[in-house]
């Protein structure tokens, strides 16, 4: 079946620093790759997302390319602000109608100033 | 646009008791999902509709129940609540197709 694996946190920077969170998959055939947000309190929002391989998704100064020969969706920033603090899912899923999600465990991830 | 919204946002049960939590989507969209999060597990798919009238089972069904009232509201039973319930239940609805999810603030559960 379907997995997702992300590195454990909790990762915790200083501002400015730069971000990597890794995430790699188990899937068969071609499943579209997700990024989500979750800031305290709140639902997950989509960060950034890409339909097919070597596609990159961009969002905030976020950035992710899908691999598929590494099967990896790697979450990168140049530089966080203390905003950035949150916990990161990566996700897997399939188009067309009942997409399912496949989530990864999540990354909570600390700016200080 | 409120997006989806979920009721209630806490609530403390007693073992065996039983509620509903509920949901509702302004967007339109055809598909719907409970997830349950718990830490360091992720989401976890309960039920899921992929349209008014149909709803299926995810990965953790057991010891819940779900209606799809019509194409807004999809709301999540628990008929007799037990400690391992205890967790955050996040409704989504999909957009199709595309995949983007759109989530609730959730509810966070705790059965005592």
């Amino acid at each position: 079946g379907n997995s997702v694996t992300q590195m454990e946190g909790p990762v915790t920077l200083s501002e400015e620093a730069f971000l990597t969170i890794n995430c790699t998959y188990t899937a068969t055939g071609y499943p579209s790759l997700f990024w989500y947000v979750q800031y305290p309190g709140e639902g997950l929002q989509l960060l950034l997302k890409a339909t097919k391989a070597d596609d990159k998704g961009s969002n905030k100064g976020f950035e992710a390319t899908y691999r598929k020969e590494t099967t990896s969706f790697h979450l990168e920033k140049g530089s966080v602000q203390v905003s950035d603090s949150a916990v990161y899912f990566c996700a897997l899923g399939r188009g067309a109608a009942g997409n399912k999600l496949t989530f990864g465990g999540g990354t909570r991830v600390l700016v200080k100033p | 646009n409120a997006g989806v919204t979920q009721t209630p946002k806490f609530q403390v049960l007693k073992t065996g008791q039983s509620m509903t939590l509920q949901c509702a989507q302004d967007m339109n969209h055809n598909s719907m999902y409970w997830y349950r999060q718990d830490p360091g597990m992720g989401l976890r798919l309960i039920y899921y509709s992929a349209s008014e009238g149909t709803t299926d089972k995810g990965e953790v069904p057991n010891g819940y129940n779900v209606s799809r009232l019509n194409k807004r509201e999809f709301s999540l039973r628990l008929e007799s609540a037990a400690p391992s319930q205890t967790s955050v239940y996040f409704c989504a609805s999909f957009r199709d197709p595309g995949g983007e999810a759109f989530f609730g603030q959730g509810t966070r559960l705790t059965v005592v």
